[in-house]
């Protein structure tokens, strides 16, 4: 079965950090772009960060730039998400989801999600 | 990143269709043919519907449906059923390199 599950939420101050994980199983890891996708407690998604298939690649949402780093082991097919300087506007659930691919050709779109991790900053 | 612009809910009755719209600017919905759609249960993750305007991924129904006109892409849920009741939300990759989703709109079947 492919599968995406989220690690790391909990509760941490303002100015603290917090490292997530995203174990993904049932699929080829390493041949996948990866993102990170947020929700905040009733309102919508907003996506935060991508890296690509062999982690060369990263891009991040400018509210995030600067203070969250997305990484990936391809060999212990995780996804990870470093942030760091958390503020209570980065409360949310975290999602880790994957970049969809038709015939191997990206498609720019996320078409498997894991369960998410909530992350709440507050003092 | 500005959101894209969706209505924040839609309503139809079992068996009619509705319309949801998605509207960004020439750096995102306009200027690719990447908007994609997904559908959210309370307390579920999301779930994608749509993917490249007008795809359906293997498994999907086809009452989904797809379309773009400029800057404004739109689903079209066609034979309204009570388990469509959820959030959508639109998506669009971006000329920043970057992805934007709408808002998201809440679907109420009467």
């Amino acid at each position: 079965e492919v599968q995406l599950v989220e690690s790391g939420g909990g509760l941490v101050q303002p100015g603290g950090s917090l490292r997530l994980s995203c174990a993904a199983s049932g699929f080829t890891f390493s041949s996948y772009w990866m993102h990170w996708v947020r929700q905040a407690p009733g309102k919508g998604l907003v996506w935060v960060s991508r890296i690509n298939s062999d982690g060369s690649s990263t891009n991040y949402a400018d509210s995030v730039k600067g203070r969250f780093t997305i990484s990936r082991d391809n060999a212990k097919n995780t996804l990870y998400l470093q942030m760091n300087s958390l503020r209570a506007e980065d409360t949310a659930v975290y999602y880790c989801a994957r970049g969809a691919t038709i015939f191997g050709v990206v498609i720019f779109a996320f078409d498997i999600w894991g369960q998410g991790t909530m992350v709440t900053v507050s003092s | 990143q500005s959101a894209l612009t969706q209505p924040a809910s839609v309503s139809g009755s079992p068996g009619q269709s509705i319309t949801i719209s998605c509207t960004g600017t020439s750096s995102d919905v306009g200027g690719y043919n990447y908007v994609s759609w997904y559908q959210q249960h309370p307390g579920k993750a999301p779930k994608l519907m749509i993917y490249e305007v007008s795809n359906r991924p293997s498994g999907v129904s086809n009452r989904f449906s797809g379309s773009k006109s400029g800057n404004t892409a739109s689903l079209t849920i066609s034979g309204l059923q009570a388990e469509d009741e959820a959030d959508y939300y639109c998506s669009s990759y971006t000329s920043s390199s970057t992805w934007v989703f709408g808002g998201g709109t809440k679907l109420t079947v009467l």
